[in-house]
C-alpha cells in the first residue's frame, strides 16, 4: 500500500485562506475525500471525489486536485474549523488508506 | 437521521479478546459496506476492515489480518468485530463507519462516537 503525505500542521489567522495538501504518486489516479476531525469527537466527511461537498458542509470548503496533490482550501477561516484533517483515498484489494493529518490552528 | 452505536470497549490483558458491536438504525443497514476504523492516542486514522452489503466481501488491512474477524447480521443492523490475541499496539478507539454512497466514490460518510479499546497488563 502506499501513503499519503500531509503536512503536520497548518496555522492560519481568522478570515484568511488555509490549505491543506495531500501527496501521494497514486492519486493521480484515484479521488480523494476529506475528513474534520475536532477534539474528542469522530470525522465527518466534508470533501468528496476530489472536490465535491456533501450537504452540510459550508462553501468556504473547497477541494481540488492536480497530478499527485490534492488540495482542501477553507477560505474566510472561522474559529470552528480549528480542527485534525485527513484526506483519504483508495487502496488495494478493498482498503482504504488515510493521510497523516494536518492539525489546522486559528490564531 | 443515521445512528452508528459502538459498544464492548475496555480494558483487556495482552493476548485477550474482546469483540465490540456497532448498532446502526434509521437507514437500510443492509444496503451498505460498512467499515472499522480506528485511532490511537494523539494518532491518525487507521483503517482496519471492511464487510460487503451482504457480507460475502470482507477485507481487512495486514496489521489485524488473521487475528480480527469482522461480520454482520443484517437482520439486526449490527456490525461485529471480534479481536483476539490484542496487543498494546491495538489501544485505540474503534469507530464504526459506513460507507458512503455510490455516486460518492470510496469513502465513509458517517461515524459512530467510537468505543475505546485499551490493551494492558
Amino acid at each position: 500500500s502506499y501513503e499519503l503525505t500531509q503536512p503536520p500542521s497548518v496555522s492560519v489567522s481568522p478570515g484568511q485562506t488555509a490549505r491543506i495538501t495531500c501527496s501521494a504518486d497514486a492519486l493521480s489516479k484515484q479521488f480523494v475525500y476529506w475528513y474534520q476531525q475536532k477534539p474528542g469527537q469522530a470525522p465527518v466527511l466534508v470533501m468528496y471525489k476530489d472536490s465535491e461537498r456533501p450537504s452540510g458542509i459550508p462553501g468556504r470548503f473547497s477541494g481540488s486536485s492536480s497530478g499527485t496533490t490534492a488540495t482542501l482550501t477553507i477560505s474566510g477561516v472561522q474559529a470552528e474549523d480549528e480542527a485534525a484533517y485527513y484526506c483519504q483515498s483508495g487502496g488495494s484489494s478493498g482498503s482504504y488508506v488515510f493521510g497523516t493529518g494536518t492539525k489546522v490552528t486559528v490564531v | 437521521e443515521v445512528h452508528l452505536v459502538e459498544s464492548g470497549g475496555g480494558l483487556v490483558k495482552p493476548g485477550g479478546s474482546l469483540r465490540l458491536s456497532c448498532a446502526a438504525s434509521e437507514f437500510t443497514f443492509s444496503s451498505y459496506m460498512m467499515n472499522w476504523v480506528r485511532q490511537a492516542p494523539g494518532k491518525g486514522l487507521e483503517w482496519i476492515s471492511s464487510i460487503s452489503s451482504s457480507g460475502t466481501h470482507i477485507f481487512y488491512a495486514d496489521s489485524v489480518r488473521g487475528r480480527f474477524t469482522i461480520s454482520r447480521d443484517n437482520a439486526k443492523n449490527s456490525l461485529l468485530l471480534q479481536m483476539n490475541n490484542l496487543r498494546a499496539e491495538d489501544t485505540a478507539v474503534y469507530y464504526c463507519a459506513r460507507e458512503g454512497e455510490p455516486v460518492w466514490g470510496w469513502c465513509m460518510d458517517h461515524w459512530g462516537q467510537g468505543t475505546l479499546v485499551t490493551v494492558s497488563s
